[in-house]
């Protein structure tokens, strides 16, 4: 079954910088756009970045361009992203995700890895 | 980007109740539009893809409906299980954008 797994995540000082990794299994990853998504604690859910299956099409969100990275890894079945200048606003859950039509739209996130940005 | 609003923010209802959710759009997303929900410290789980379509294994109590800009999700009879917090979001374009959320409590 497909498995999504984040790692990478911890506790950072406002101005620094953190390697987000998502490990996948289960599915063809080399054929599919993989996303990162984040939710601030308590708050709702905000798309961060998508990169294409062979990663020559990159796109971000306006609150992460300049600062964020996504790369992928094809041959290792991984997603990353590279996060710097980091500030408190990006403490939250950081969630990688796949989302491709099989017929059906099949949807998968991983269990998310917490960045807490804090002096 | 596109703002998805969400009504209402929170919801108090019993088990075998019928609930409704809206979305609106701030632009037409045609039926590209799904609903999630979210359990207390899990992923979101996608409900309703196409507006109207339900993921595989979701129950027949859930149905979507709506087109363009505006957006409804339905639960009718309530579980215990359905007590969570509900998203919509659009992914007619990027950045894919969410409603703010419904947190759908027990009375």
């Amino acid at each position: 079954q497909v498995q999504l797994v984040e790692s990478g995540g911890g506790l950072v000082k406002p101005g620094g910088s953190l390697r987000l990794s998502c490990a996948a299994s289960g599915f063809s990853f080399s054929d599919h756009y993989m996303s990162w998504f984040r939710q601030a604690p308590g708050k709702g859910l905000e798309w961060l970045s998508y990169i294409s299956s062979s990663g020559d099409s990159l796109s971000y969100a306006d609150s992460v361009k300049g600062r964020f990275t996504i790369s992928r890894d094809n041959a290792k079945n991984s997603l990353y992203l590279q996060m710097n200048s980091l500030r408190a606003e990006d403490t939250a859950i950081y969630y990688c995700a796949v989302r491709y039509d099989s017929g059906s739209l099949d949807d998968y996130w991983g269990q998310g890895t917490l960045v807490t940005v804090s002096s | 980007a596109i703002r998805m609003t969400q009504s209402p923010s929170s919801l108090s209802a019993s088990t075998g109740d019928r609930v409704t959710i809206t979305c609106r759009a701030s632009q037409d997303v045609s039926r590209y539009l799904a609903w999630f929900h979210q359990k207390p410290g899990k992923a979101p789980q996608l409900l309703v893809y196409a507006a109207s379509t339900l993921q595989s294994g979701v129950p027949s109590r859930f149905s979507g409906s709506g087109s363009g800009t505006d957006f409804t999700l339905t639960i009718s009879g309530l579980q215990s299980e359905d007590f969570a917090t509900y998203y919509c979001q659009q992914y007619y374009s990027y950045p894919y954008t969410f409603g703010q959320g419904t947190k759908l409590e027990i009375k």
